[in-house]
């Protein structure tokens, strides 16, 4: 069962347009959503990440949407530029109390393509 | 402050053998863990070590398990290799009182199994 579910699968877009990844979850526990950006021969790197408790969290050119009624939660990047050329994981996991304790693992979506075309 | 370091970077191994990956976190982070990436099933969460302790478990079979020694470094050891474990593996590690919310990942060990 796939938990997040991220769209779409690869996008292109030109330099300087506003690229717009959208993912929807199923867990009403989770709590943490965070956005990650892998290049090819690394690991993922954090972005961005929110809390349901704010519908929207703006860092640099990075700008997430929460929608917690809807469970859906969005990556736009502002004034794209051929180096945010990359994947996009978003991601949510939840602290409710487990038996051992912490945090859960993070779920991951199943990635965006994204090509910013010069 | 270093990030993750993972290694080795690349491995190759055949169908039955085992392999061991190391992971040392960021300095002062006492959460570790680990992840598959796969191109099929993308990344997914293996389990999670916290002082010494394994925390938390993704949904994989027996044969893949893990420790972390007291100075927060982690080992990950799968036994009797698949095809299908050929993948990507990564470690992240949190810093503590975050309740393990932000996780840097290290570059991965990406291991291959003929």
């Amino acid at each position: 069962q796939q938990q997040v579910k991220q769209s779409p699968q690869s996008l292109i877009v030109q330099k300087g347009g506003i690229p717009i990844i959208n993912c929807a979850y199923e867990n009403t526990a989770f709590d943490y959503f965070p956005w990650y950006q892998q290049f090819p021969g690394k690991g993922p790197a954090l972005l961005i990440a929110i809390r349901p408790d704010v519908s929207e969290k703006k860092e640099g050119r990075f700008t997430i949407s929460f929608n917690k009624s809807a469970k859906q939660f969005s990556l736009h990047i502002m004034d794209s530029q051929p180096g945010d050329s990359a994947t996009y994981f978003c991601a949510a996991s939840s602290h409710a109390p487990l038996s051992g304790g912490g945090a859960d693992g993070l779920t991951f979506g199943k990635g965006t393509h994204l090509i910013i075309q010069p | 402050k270093a990030g993750v370091t993972q290694t080795p970077r690349y491995l190759i191994k055949t169908r039955g053998q085992q392999v061991t990956l190391s992971c040392s976190p960021i300095s002062g982070h006492r959460s570790v863990s680990w992840y598959q990436q796969t191109p099929g099933q993308g990344l997914q969460f293996l389990f999670e070590y916290f002082s010494e302790t394994q925390r938390n478990k993704g949904n994989f079979p027996g044969r893949f398990s893990g420790r972390q020694f007291s100075n927060s470094r982690s080992e990950m050891n799968v036994s009797t290799l698949e095809l299908g474990d050929s993948a990507l593996y990564l470690c992240a590690s949190s810093s503590p009182g975050s309740l393990g919310d932000t996780q840097y990942f290290g570059p991965g060990t990406r291991l291959t199994v003929l």
